[in-house]
């Protein structure tokens, strides 16, 4: 079945530490997205890419950086200039005429701090 | 910035009732989506209804639009416990092949038996 697929499902991050979220789709899809969600809250746009090796900053990009080296992956890294990680993490895609298709969203990330 | 204010916050509501939950906006959409989440997991789509359009039905779904008040609402009709869940409304602005999406906060809905 194609989706997308984030891993680990649960991480910790150690003060100083950066660490990845990865996300892969087999969905053959063109545009992926992260989003962060806070408790009780809405999503946050991250950062996103339309094609490989090209990607724009969302609302929330500082202490974030991400990659798009390949089509089906677009790893998220939550670097220590992002004071306040803890949050759910989601990655999502769209095929080709974005903006009248919905987003595919992965199970996504749970990261906490030690 | 979160574009979308839902009402109410919180839902709860018995097996056989139906839902409704609304969703404001402040600026100009192409168009607009609902998600929802269960517990822990990941959004999935449920309906989209262009900035053109004024009602659409899927199922027990039925989206309406309204956007000279800048508003959506999503009705559920004979609800199940398995409707329990978080939805969200989701604007979009059409960026190349990217559709940048701006959520609301959600509306937790909670069936009961």
């Amino acid at each position: 079945d194609g989706g997308i697929t984030q891993s680990p499902k649960y991480l910790f991050r150690k003060e100083g530490q950066n660490v990845t979220l990865s996300c892969e789709q087999n969905l053959n899809h063109d545009a992926m997205y992260w989003y962060r969600q806070d408790p009780g809250q809405g999503l946050r746009l991250i950062y996103y890419s339309q094609i490989v090796n090209d990607f724009q900053k969302g609302d929330i990009a500082e202490g974030y950086s991400v990659s798009r080296e390949k089509k089906e992956s677009f790893p998220l890294t939550v670097t220590s200039a992002q004071k306040n990680p803890t949050a759910f993490y989601l990655c999502a895609s769209t095929p080709k005429g974005g903006g009248y298709q919905p987003q595919h969203f992965g199970d996504g990330t749970r990261l906490s701090i030690l | 910035s979160q574009q979308g204010e839902e009402d109410p916050q919180a839902l709860s509501i018995q097996e056989g009732e139906n839902a409704t939950m609304n969703c404001s906006y402040k600026t100009s959409i192409n168009n607009l989506q609902w998600y929802r989440q269960n517990s822990g997991r990941g959004l999935v789509h449920l309906i989209l209804i262009r900035s053109n359009e004024r009602e659409k039905h899927s199922g027990r779904l039925r989206v309406t639009l309204d956007t000279s008040k800048k508003s959506s609402s999503l009705l559920i009709t004979a609800s199940r416990a398995a409707d329990t869940a978080s939805y969200f409304c989701a604007t979009a602005l059409n960026t190349g092949t990217a559709s940048k999406l701006t959520f609301g906060t959600g509306t937790r809905l909670q069936v009961t038996l």
